[in-house]
């Protein structure tokens, strides 16, 4: 079945810019989503299709999706965006949802 | 605003059986597919159903195919997953969702119900 590949973590400093990677086999061939989850919350869809932002998104959180790889670029980072965030695809072979295992974002 | 609530989740023994419930409200319930998905204590997100508008096409994962099954009920606005066979590795938060059709983003997500398998 597919496999999507994330670091567990990262840590930006805030007002800088945090970039999240998304790997899995050509990925650049499928639509990618991306979810933010707070501790204790639901998660929250922050990017839908490789890089279109649902309402009430702030503009800082961008996607970008090629070859082997999606992004999630968090700009000019706040305090707020500390959260563990997944990318999704749909595997149309095997009919399945696959989620990334996620990368928790630590803002310093 | 969209509500979805999630209900039913407790402990139970291994070998047991559990029903969730999702009540759905401020959409269309009939327009969207809907999907289960669950994180263990501490851990990622794992997609674990989703059954089309009219329950003409229902996906599983491979790990609670033969073992859980999912339904709605359109004029109730409800989702459910039926869990049959529980294994401790079943133990998770199980949240509800929404999506469009198969393969866009889940927009829409309750706050989850946990269910514990343990004796």
């Amino acid at each position: 079945s597919y496999v999507l590949t994330q670091a567990p973590s990262e840590s930006v400093a805030p007002g800088k810019t945090a970039r999240i990677a998304c790997g899995g086999n050509n990925i650049g061939f499928k639509s990618v989503h991306w979810y933010q989850q707070k501790p204790g919350q639901a998660p929250v869809l922050v990017i839908s299709h490789d890089s279109d932002r649902p309402s009430g998104i702030p503009e800082r959180f961008s996607g970008s999706n090629s070859g082997n790889t999606a992004t999630l670029t968090i700009s000019r980072v706040e305090a707020g965006d500390e959260a563990d965030y997944y990318c999704q695809v749909w595997d149309s072979r095997s009919d399945h949802y696959v989620f990334g295992p996620g990368t928790k974002v630590t803002v310093l | 605003e969209v509500h979805l609530v999630e209900s039913g989740g407790s402990l139970v023994e291994p070998g047991g059986s559990l029903r969730l419930s999702c009540a759905a409200s401020g959409f269309r319930f009939a327009d969207y597919t809907m999907n289960w998905v669950r994180q263990a204590p501490g851990k990622g997100l794992e997609w674990v159903a989703s059954i089309t508008s009219s329950s003409s096409y229902i996906y599983y994962t491979d790990s609670t195919k033969d073992r859980f099954t999912i339904s709605r009920e359109n004029a109730e606005n409800s989702l459910y997953l039926q869990m049959n066979s529980l294994r401790p590795e079943d133990t998770a938060v199980y949240f509800c969702a929404r999506d469009l059709n198969v393969g866009t983003p889940f927009d829409s997500w309750g706050q989850g119900t946990l269910v514990t398998v343990s004796s």
